[in-house]
């Protein structure tokens, strides 16, 4: 499976923009993009997901490069209730794979007020 | 509303006891998924089952059991042949006929074995 490398912690200020980085050298071109993040004792919670062209929802935004071989979940203002830990996963496509999710440990955003 | 319900919150057992773990859901999803995570690691996938009577192993299954005899219900069973059972155990559920096939969670179960 092909994996995703995350920095283990960052830190923003409430009201600031985050940018999250993952880099995916080795993703095919059947993968897309997945993003979710986990509260302290909770279930993850699904944030966003791509393939090759930039997206946003009410969440977040994903940028993905060209090469697809990285990409940077942006929080536009973060809030106390961001801080969690964001995994970046890439979800394969096709055949036995298909719809399964390979978790890393993550980045732990903290978020101060 | 619709969801994903995980039974019980918090569990314990003790040493050389199965212990089975409830996991149902009312989204009409047709895959299933069993994870566990251990303190400050990422989740790993222990069985997964992607339409009614059938699953797969995922990365992680030894000691464990699942069944799927209905869509909405896969119960997984933590065996004495699991070697460290204490950990957390989510469950999660997909519509595989989406494009997006997101994965929905729930709660979780934090097992402990004395």
């Amino acid at each position: 499976d092909a994996k995703t490398t995350q920095p283990n912690s960052m830190e923003s200020n409430e009201e600031e923009p985050v940018h999250l980085p993952c880099n995916h050298s080795t993703i095919s071109g059947t993968d897309y993009i997945h993003w979710y993040r986990q509260l302290p004792s909770q279930g993850p919670e699904y944030v966003i997901h791509g393939l090759t062209s930039n997206v946003n929802n009410r969440m977040a935004s994903l940028a993905i490069a060209e090469d697809r071989k990285s990409s940077t979940l942006i929080l536009h203002r973060a809030t106390l209730r961001d801080a969690a830990v964001y995994y970046c996963i890439l979800r394969g496509a096709g055949g036995t794979s298909y719809g399964k999710l390979t978790f890393g440990q993550g980045t732990i955003l903290t978020v101060h007020p | 509303d619709g969801g994903i319900t995980q039974s019980p919150k918090y569990l314990f057992r003790k040493e050389g006891q199965n212990v089975t773990l409830s996991c149902e859901q009312n989204l009409n999803h047709d895959a299933m998924y069993w994870y566990r995570q251990d303190p400050g690691q990422g989740l790993r996938l222990i069985y997964y089952s992607q339409i009614v009577n059938d699953f797969q192993k995922g990365d992680i299954a030894e000691g464990y059991s699942v069944s799927r005899e209905k869509k909405e219900s896969f119960p997984l069973t933590v065996t004495s042949a699991q070697k460290n059972p204490t950990a957390f155990y989510l469950c999660a559920s997909s519509n595989r006929q989406a494009s997006t096939d997101t994965q929905y969670f729930g709660p979780g179960t934090r097992l402990t074995v004395l």
